[in-house]
């Protein structure tokens, strides 16, 4: 079982982006898959979460309209896009997948530099 | 919404030593309390589910108690393995929401 995110992305302010988070080795339509945001040198923050069986989206109200969660089952896929980036979406971004209450696998990581 | 607090922020602890970590909700979690480890430039890792449910393959060194808003989470003899940041984090139902405590950083002395 694990989680394989892509690689470190470097953007000016005002790019979009998309990270992705390849999942392997259990039912992935089956087990919500969340994204966790960890910026320099401070805590964890949860983002939001999908269910790809259905598409069923939950998200943190500091974060609806910042940011969209998507998935896709062919590919056993989720997806963090962003329209318009900010500096302030520096940081290290996790997906996660959520087993009941807790997060059980998490992917290695993938950060996220916006600077001009 | 729930806050979260954790103490204390850091420690150093010997080889050996007990080590306590303490997390504190601003209101009832039913016990849907989890604990992660995160060393230096590594993503976390769950460690304790449901308050004090070991995960599999962790070493029976950790453990977690409490319920309702305060919990422990215990180390019972430090290992250099251990030196990382613990976070506590809870998952509230209706809202969904999900939060993370801040944090205790635990070195070795």
């Amino acid at each position: 079982v694990q989680l394989v995110q892509s690689g470190a992305e470097v953007k000016k302010p005002g790019e979009s982006l998309r990270i992705s988070c390849q999942a392997s080795g259990y039912d992935f339509s089956k087990y919500w898959l969340g994204w966790v945001r960890q910026m320099p040198d401070t805590g964890l923050e949860w983002l939001m979460m999908i269910y790809p069986g259905d598409s069923e989206t939950r998200y943190s109200p500091s974060f609806q309209g910042q940011v969209t969660v998507s998935a896709d089952k062919s590919s056993t896929t989720a997806y963090l896009q962003w329209g318009s980036l900010k500096a302030s979406d520096t940081a290290m971004y996790y997906c996660v997948r959520s087993r009941r209450d807790s997060f059980d696998i998490w992917g290695q990581g993938t950060m996220v530099t916006v600077s001009s | 919404d729930i806050q979260m607090t954790q103490s204390p922020a850091s420690l150093s602890a010997s080889v050996g030593d007990r080590v306590t970590i303490t997390c504190r909700a601003s209101q009832d979690t039913l016990n849907f309390l989890n604990w992660y480890q995160q060393k230096p430039g590594k993503a976390p890792q769950l460690l304790i589910y449901d308050a004090s449910k070991l995960e599999t393959g962790v070493p029976s060194r950790f453990s977690g108690s409490g319920s309702g808003t305060d919990f422990t989470l215990t180390i019972s003899s430090l290992q250099p393995e251990d030196v990382a940041t613990y976070f506590c984090q809870h998952y509230h139902y209706y809202p969904h929401t999900v939060t993370f405590g801040p944090g205790t950083k635990v070195d070795l002395k």
